[in-house]
């Protein structure tokens, strides 16, 4: 696609429920961040695939948090047993190769737990 | 930790340059300096990047110091559009808090 596709847009779950959230990468793009952003705070580094290889996931703040993207294009986070303070917009980066370019990032999944 | 220190806020008149800096002491020889920019409820845009040379793209100019350790972004002609939340980050995509810039008419 022309773009970072992130789905879906807005999603509301009741405190307790399983959430999946869905990244759709730019075609052929090898490195993949996932990022979490609080109301007027920056994005908060997650985690960070290139291809199927999660290198790093550091950020994901607690065993409830887990990220797949196991063909190496489309990524899902998953937060299970949502707990209020997971209310934030999460957003996914991409970039071909793991040259000097710059990501393209998707508008972002906002995320609302009552 | 983020490894870069940006002003929390900065304003601007519309069509004057805004010249935004950026303090990143700790980087390291092939770490580039990237900025990306945020307009509400927006996922970031790219603008720039550069690792020790001056850049120039259609968006904006970066000016990088002799010894890295410093950069600014400059919009050479600001409008009311670049009003938005500027992140200077190195290479390993970690977003401190960036700089609210605001353009006034």
């Amino acid at each position: 696609g022309a773009g970072v596709s992130q789905s879906p847009r807005y999603k509301v779950a009741k405190r307790g429920q399983d959430v999946a959230l869905r990244c759709d990468p730019i075609s052929g793009h090898v490195s993949l961040f996932w990022y979490q952003q609080a109301l007027g705070q920056g994005p908060e580094f997650l985690t960070y695939f290139q291809n199927e290889a999660q290198l790093d996931k550091s950020g994901l703040p607690s065993d409830r948090f887990f990220a797949e993207r196991p063909e190496g294009s489309v990524s899902t986070l998953k937060i299970q047993r949502t707990q209020q303070e997971d209310s934030a917009v999460y957003l996914c980066a991409s970039r071909s190769g793991t040259g000097s370019y710059g990501y393209t990032f998707g508008s972002g999944t906002r995320l609302t737990v009552v | 930790d983020a490894k870069t220190t940006q002003p929390t806020s900065m304003d601007c008149a519309e069509g004057r340059a805004a010249n935004l800096p950026c303090n990143h002491s700790t980087i390291s020889g092939n770490e580039y300096v990237y900025w990306y920019r945020q307009i509400h409820s927006q996922g970031p845009q790219y603008i720039i990047h550069g690792l020790k040379n001056n850049e120039t793209n259609e968006m904006a100019s970066l000016i990088i110091t002799e010894d890295r350790k410093s950069s600014t972004l400059i919009l050479p002609h600001a409008t009311l559009r670049d009003t938005a939340v500027y992140y200077c980050i190195v290479f390993d995509m970690r977003f401190g808090a960036g700089t609210r810039l605001t353009v006034k008419p």
